[in-house]
């Protein structure tokens, strides 16, 4: 089966400019996760989506990131205006269900390079 | 709040050898899930295994073991007969309780194997 797709695989802008990112899950994949992680960090949860609602958003930061999954399949998440430390890798990932033994699936990432 | 503890930054072992990276996780939830995830350098992450905090015998999955200290709130993977491709970075992290699937990751270990 197809695993979770994302891109641009790489993208490189200048502070206070905008860009944004894709994920398309596995095919029946109710769960949907955005993840950042910083250079030599574990990942750290942005937002989750279950189907087309956000169940968790609390880490964030509202007022420059933004993030939908419209229709309940793909997803994007947006950054703007984009700030120095926002530098890492995006990784979007995707489970069948919320279940406490349920295994995400990721995508390969988007590395993002803000100057 | 779950937290994930890995203290080893790096870690190296001979081919062949067998090596155990550690993992400590402090939560209140009494339904928690374990789970070991393999970066490569490329950048994607692997699932290699899972433990739920019920199950009675500890998991296994090929070369890959993980030994559950419940009492002590362990889980350390172990990777027998390590092979080249085994170098990666790997995650320790943790659901359950409230956290609806998704994970929370440790700061990972850096494992290095020489031929």
């Amino acid at each position: 089966e197809a695993g979770v797709a994302q891109s641009p695989r790489y993208k490189i802008i200048e502070k206070r400019q905008s860009v944004a990112f894709w994920c398309n899950p596995i095919s029946g994949h109710a769960t949907l996760y955005w993840y950042q992680q910083i250079l030599g960090q574990g990942p750290k949860l942005l937002i989750q989506f279950q189907n087309n609602g956000v169940v968790d958003d609390s880490q964030l930061p509202k007022d420059r990131f933004s993030a939908e999954r419209l229709k309940g399949v793909d997803s994007t998440l947006k950054i703007q205006p984009a700030k120095l430390e926002d530098s890492a890798v995006y990784l979007c990932a995707s489970s069948l269900s919320r279940a406490t033994n349920e295994k995400l699936f990721f995508g390969s990432g988007t590395q993002l390079s803000v100057l | 709040a779950q937290k994930i503890t890995q203290t080893q930054p790096g870690m190296f072992v001979q081919e062949k050898e067998a090596v155990t990276l550690d993992c400590t996780y402090d939560t209140s939830d009494p339904s928690y899930g374990l789970f070991w995830y393999k970066q490569p350098s490329s950048g994607e992450m692997i699932f290699l295994i899972y433990q739920g905090s019920y199950d009675q015998q500890n998991a296994t999955e090929g070369r890959y073991s993980l030994n559950f200290q419940k009492a002590r709130k362990s889980a350390n993977l172990v990777i027998s007969a390590s092979q080249l491709g085994d170098s990666a970075m790997y995650f320790c992290a943790m659901s359950g309780g409230t956290s609806y699937g998704k994970l929370t990751f440790g700061q990972g270990t850096i494992l290095t194997v020489h031929p």
